[in-house]
């Protein structure tokens, strides 16, 4: 079975400041794997996709995440973080053609003005 | 297109009572499915649909029940609603498998059991 770790439940950084969310995953095959956003009380948005080529793969809101197999992580990053990026992270993996997803437990992302 | 709908927004519901959590997408998705999130746990999976007349479980499905009629529409039932029910809960749709998998969700369903 497939899982998802995101070992940092908080983050805070500066705004303006680069951010990376860590994200590892567990899977047998070649993984379908996403990121998405959450603001307070919303339902969650796409930010990107991975599902195979190149490994660096870039979303919305200035976001890009980078596939690394040996290390089997998929880490977010953002080279200048925003007010308005404070919200919570999941990072998933996808089985079954991608559709049923497992997440990892989020990070929540502060951002200090 | 209204997306992916979810009706109602708040709920409560007193232990043993059963309701059903409406879900509608006007994409034509092959793809539904419903969510639970829960503090510090991330969404769990709790069942699926790849179209009309085909649902499957998740990875919590205990007492939940759902049904798929339509391509549009994907019911979640409550039996007998127990507290550890209290949740929120997330409806998804998609197509189905390869590139253009991308789940699009609803605004979810707060439902607190007492």
């Amino acid at each position: 079975a497939q899982s998802v770790t995101q070992p940092d439940i908080h983050i805070t950084v500066s705004e303006g400041a680069s951010l990376e969310l860590r994200c590892n995953y567990s899977y047998g095959a070649t993984p379908y794997l996403f990121w998405y956003v959450q603001s307070p009380g919303q339902g969650l948005q796409l930010l990107l996709k991975y599902f195979s080529g190149d490994t660096l793969v870039q979303g919305i809101k200035g976001f890009e995440a980078e596939f690394k197999r040996s290390q089997s992580s998929f880490n977010l990053r953002k080279p200048s973080v925003h007010w308005s990026d404070a919200a919570e992270y999941f990072c998933a993996v996808g089985a079954g053609g991608g559709n049923k997803l497992t997440f990892g437990t989020g990070t929540q992302l502060k951002v200090e003005l | 297109n209204a997306g992916v709908t979810q009706t109602p927004k708040f709920q409560v519901l007193k232990t043993g009572q059963s309701m059903t959590l409406q879900c509608a997408q006007d994409m034509n998705h092959e793809y539904m499915s419903w969510y639970r999130q829960d503090p510090g746990m991330g969404l769990r999976l709790i069942h699926y649909s790849v179209g009309a007349g085909i649902t499957d479980q998740g990875e919590v499905p205990n007492g939940y029940n759902v049904s798929r009629s339509t391509t549009e529409d994907f019911p979640l039932r409550l039996l007998s609603a127990a507290p550890s029910q209290t949740s929120v809960y997330f409806c998804a749709s998609s197509w189905a498998g390869g590139r253009n998998n991308e789940q699009f969700f609803g605004p979810g369903t707060r439902l607190t059991v007492l």
